[in-house]
């Protein structure tokens, strides 16, 4: 079945660092993907949508400057977490749409430390 | 803005049991996803569904719109099956709302 791959799977920084967390669709196109944050015991909670060659749209709250999106290819959307904070430690988990098949495929998550 | 929620929070069960999880949802939706998530963080999509009823092996998924409530069912229960599963609705926009997770425990 399709693969959405992420990396790196964990990463721990020091706060005021910048991480770029990649995700990657490997047998399908994705022209839209989706970036979410799980905090421990929470749900998943969508970050932003990412669209292929243009614009990602944020939900409320997410501030667009600290976590920059770029979708530059069918099966390439990177996430960069900013001047990172331990507040900002988190499982990121992308997704990504098959059109073909009108479903979405989770990639395996990335743990983000920030001390 | 459409709520997801799901019960039980916490389910318990022997090995082999038949096990149901449910979801409901306050708002009219465009697909109902099931998934699975383990220890290691790592999401599964089982199931998408719109209408009636879907199976894969030894799950089951089934959606009643008019009551907007679905269910999840898993028979002959293995210890394998223990993780978090989650629902998710969708409107034509793709954008998932998510409920808060099962949490299953199948004990040998």
């Amino acid at each position: 079945g399709a693969v959405v791959s992420q990396h790196p799977s964990r990463v721990i920084c020091k706060s005021g660092t910048s991480v770029k967390i990649e995700c990657r669709s490997l047998d399908f196109q994705a022209t839209t993907m989706f970036w979410y944050r799980q905090f421990p015991k929470q749900s998943l909670m969508l970050m932003a949508t990412s669209n292929e060659g243009s614009k990602a749209t944020y939900e409320q709250g997410v501030e667009k400057d600290k976590f920059l999106i770029n979708h530059a290819s069918l099966t390439l959307s990177t996430l960069t977490v900013t001047s990172a904070h331990p507040e900002d430690s988190s499982f990121y988990i992308c997704s990504a749409r098959d059109f073909t098949q009108e479903t979405q495929y989770f990639g395996p998550g990335t743990r983000l430390l920030v001390l | 803005k459409n709520e997801v929620e799901q019960s039980p929070q916490n389910l318990t069960a022997q090995e082999g049991e038949f096990i149901t999880i449910n979801c409901s949802y306050s708002v009219g939706i465009s697909a109902l996803h099931w998934l699975q998530q383990h220890p290691g963080g790592g999401i599964v999509s089982l199931f998408m569904l719109s209408s009636g009823k879907k199976k894969h092996g030894r799950l089951i998924a089934t959606i009643n719109i008019q009551e907007k409530h679905s269910s999840l069912h898993i028979t002959a229960s293995h210890p394998r099956d223990s993780a978090v599963y989650i629902c998710a609705v969708s409107f034509g926009n793709e954008k998932l709302t998510f409920g808060t997770g099962t949490r299953l425990t199948i004990i040998p």
